[in-house]
């Protein structure tokens, strides 16, 4: 079964770019689902999508985010990975990254990481 | 984009009672597009219903999802006390997704 991990570093500086990857274990990330994703959640609010990349290498990103987000796979290391650049203390948040695993539920998510937490501050 | 306004932001009930969330779509949303998530304190969101009324694997059957048009519908008919927490809907269109802004579940 599919397993997904975030990683990346908990503290980000204003202006800074923030760096996210996520691992998959139990699958291949080029067979395993047919988008991978990534969503956000600020302390003690909602469920923001950030953006997803699918099976084709195409990817769709929230039009909230204006061009500051980039989202990629890396086959050989069988994970994939956010990019978000120009942060500021409103990209604080709790990040995951999640999948559809089936045909069936391909338009939501039924997998998901336990989500890290990222703090933009100087 | 497609906005989803889901009501009450806050819901107080009792266990054992019914409890019905609202997803209101901006725009016409296909059916097989609208998912519920529920979300504990401190974990990620568990996908509970998808294709606007089939239960995920091992979501109990109290759970249910309905739809009237551009009004979505998630049911708990016997409150337990674990299901006292946030949901949220969420719809697919045109390879663009948005959340509803929840609702919280609480014990009166």
């Amino acid at each position: 079964q599919l397993r997904l991990q975030e990683s990346g570093p908990g503290l980000v500086k204003p202006s800074e770019t923030l760096s996210l990857t996520c691992t998959v274990s139990g699958g291949s990330i080029s067979t395993g689902s047919y988008y991978w994703g990534w969503i956000r959640q600020p302390p003690g609010k909602g469920l923001e999508w950030i953006g997803n990349i699918y099976y084709s290498g195409s990817t769709h990103y929230n039009p909230s985010l204006k061009g500051r987000v980039t989202i990629s796979v890396d086959t050989s290391k069988n994970h994939f990975s956010l990019k978000l650049t120009s942060v500021t203390a409103a990209d604080t948040a709790v990040y995951y990254c999640a999948n559809p695993t089936g045909v069936a539920t391909v338009f939501a998510f039924d997998m998901w990481g336990q989500g890290t937490m990222v703090t933009v501050s100087s | 984009e497609t906005v989803l306004t889901q009501s009450p932001g806050t819901l107080s009930l009792s266990p054992g009672d019914r409890a019905t969330l609202s997803c209101r779509a901006s725009q016409t949303v296909s059916g097989s597009n609208l998912a519920w998530y529920q979300q504990k304190p401190g974990q990620a969101p568990r996908l509970l219903i998808y294709a606007t009324s089939r239960r995920a694997t091992g979501v109990p059957d109290r759970f249910a999802g309905s739809r009237s048009e551009t009004d979505f519908t998630l049911t708990i008919s016997r409150l337990e006390p674990e299901d006292f927490v946030v949901y949220y809907c969420q719809q697919y269109d045109n390879s663009l997704i948005t959340f509803g802004q929840g609702t919280r579940l609480e014990i009166k």
